[in-house]
């Protein structure tokens, strides 16, 4: 089966400190995949895309940015947090050339 | 991306009762999906639509791409507690790329 696996599930951290949220996915190979922020319980803001390694498409300009070291594996990152990048991210992935996206369990970040 | 208009925002229903919601979009979409979100996890998907004029069933649940393909729709018959969550669509243009998603709606069912 295809799982998507998002590492930490919870976070708490001090305004400018760095971010690193993990993404990973089994069972599939060339995933297209995707972060999304999401505020308040409502609204998918999409961040990035990927459709394959190295290679990324930024959908809004700010102070996160994102990698994807290999194949499996897509990450989210900051330098300096701000107050505003508290929300809930979820990284997602699309394969097989269909538009069907699946979502993972998310992170809760919360920037004080 | 391209904004979908989804309504109603909210609803609050009976148990037992039948829900209906939809999207509408000014732009064209090849791809209709819908998903549902419970607090604190990610969404999940319950029906994908791929041709216009398309009706789909999964149990309790059914949706529709409009032959303009410019609108969905999405039922549930007999809605029970469990139907609680945000359910959202999404319009897809390009296979495999970005999707455009819909607001939301917020369904509360009471037993």
């Amino acid at each position: 089966s295809q799982t998507i696996h998002q590492w930490p599930a919870t976070l708490v951290q001090p305004v400018g400190s760095p971010l690193s949220l993990e993404c990973t996915v089994e069972g599939t190979s060339n995933p297209n995949l995707y972060w999304y922020r999401q505020a308040a319980g409502r609204g998918l803001q999409l961040l990035f895309y990927s459709v394959g390694i190295g290679q990324i498409s930024s959908e809004v300009p700010q102070n996160l940015s994102a990698s994807r070291p290999q194949d499996r594996q897509f990450i989210l990152s900051s330098k300096k947090l701000l107050l505003s990048d508290s929300g809930f991210y979820l990284c997602a992935r699309t394969s097989g050339g269909y538009n069907e996206q699946f979502f993972g369990p998310g992170t809760r970040l919360t920037v004080l | 991306g391209q904004q979908l208009n989804q309504s109603p925002q909210s609803m609050f229903i009976q148990e037992g009762e039948d829900v209906s919601m939809n999207c509408t979009s000014s732009s064209i979409f090849n791809t209709w999906l819908w998903y549902k979100q419970e607090p604190g996890e990610g969404p999940v998907l319950l029906i994908a639509l791929y041709k216009a004029g398309e009706l789909t069933s999964n149990g309790r649940l059914t949706a529709q791409f409009g032959i303009t393909r410019k609108d969905s729709f999405l039922n549930i018959s007999a809605s029970i507690p469990s139907d609680v969550g945000i359910y959202f669509c999404a319009g897809g243009s390009n296979s495999g790329y970005a999707l455009n998603f819909g607001k939301g709606t917020s369904l509360l069912v009471t037993p």
